[in-house]
């Protein structure tokens, strides 16, 4: 059975960079099929999917638009782990923020609260 | 975007009477494979989103046969055969073919 444990700091400044880690057990990041991904969730805006990383043949990202210039996701395959960063966050920023992986869509990691604040 | 619309936005429930939730996509979320993806969750209290349905209307192992999924196209509908106590949450609609993956803005099922 798949396992998303997620990892970061809670409590981020603004202008600075949001970074968490996700870990995977019971499957391999570099699964040629299938597709991991950061999804966030905050009472203005619901749940927001922030974009994906998989690996065919070679490794490929997709983001949405709304953080497209500051997001950047990762795989580590050394680790078997994918890490979300996100740049000069703002407190629109402060979210839970959750890694997933994709076929039933039914593996989440347990969450991780992020508040943007000096 | 697709836009996921569920409706209602609320409902209170008696135990044991059925639940019914439905949304609606801005566009058809059939593919070529034959498959739809739409993807039902039950988020409580502090937890993330649990699965109940995939694929439209296959249910994630270990849920209840209480719980079913319906639909075609753009219209999709949850139900719950008999509400239990332990039903009580917000539940979402989400779709994947279409990028971005866009979720519904969530029906708070309450017991009565």
């Amino acid at each position: 059975q798949v396992q998303l444990q997620q990892s970061g700091p809670g409590l981020v400044k603004p202008s600075q960079t949001l970074s968490l880690i996700c870990a995977v057990s019971g499957d391999s990041v570099s699964s040629n099929d299938a597709t991991w991904n950061w999804i966030r969730q905050s009472p203005s805006r619901g749940l927001e999917w922030l974009g994906r990383t998989y690996y065919r043949s070679k490794w490929y990202n997709d983001y949405a638009v709304s953080v497209k210039s500051r997001i950047t996701i990762k795989p580590d395959t050394s680790k078997n782990q994918f890490s979300l960063q996100l740049n000069s966050v703002t407190p629109e920023d402060t979210a839970v923020y959750y890694c997933t992986r994709d076929g039933y869509w039914g593996y989440w990691g347990q969450g991780t609260p992020v508040t943007v604040s000096s | 975007d697709i836009v996921m619309t569920q409706t209602p936005l609320s409902l209170s429930v008696t135990p044991g009477q059925p639940a019914s939730i439905s949304c609606k996509a801005s566009q058809s979320l059939l593919q070529s494979d034959g498959k739809t993806y739409l993807y039902w969750y039950l988020q409580k209290s502090g937890q993330p989103p649990h699965l109940l349905i995939y694929e439209l209307s296959n249910r994630f192992s270990g849920v209840p046969d209480r719980f079913s999924g319906s639909g075609s196209g753009t219209d999709f509908t949850l139900k719950i055969s008999r509400v239990e106590a332990e039903d009580v949450g917000v539940y979402y609609c989400m779709q994947t073919p279409h990028l971005p993956i866009t979720f519904g803005q969530g029906t708070r099922l309450e017991i009565k």
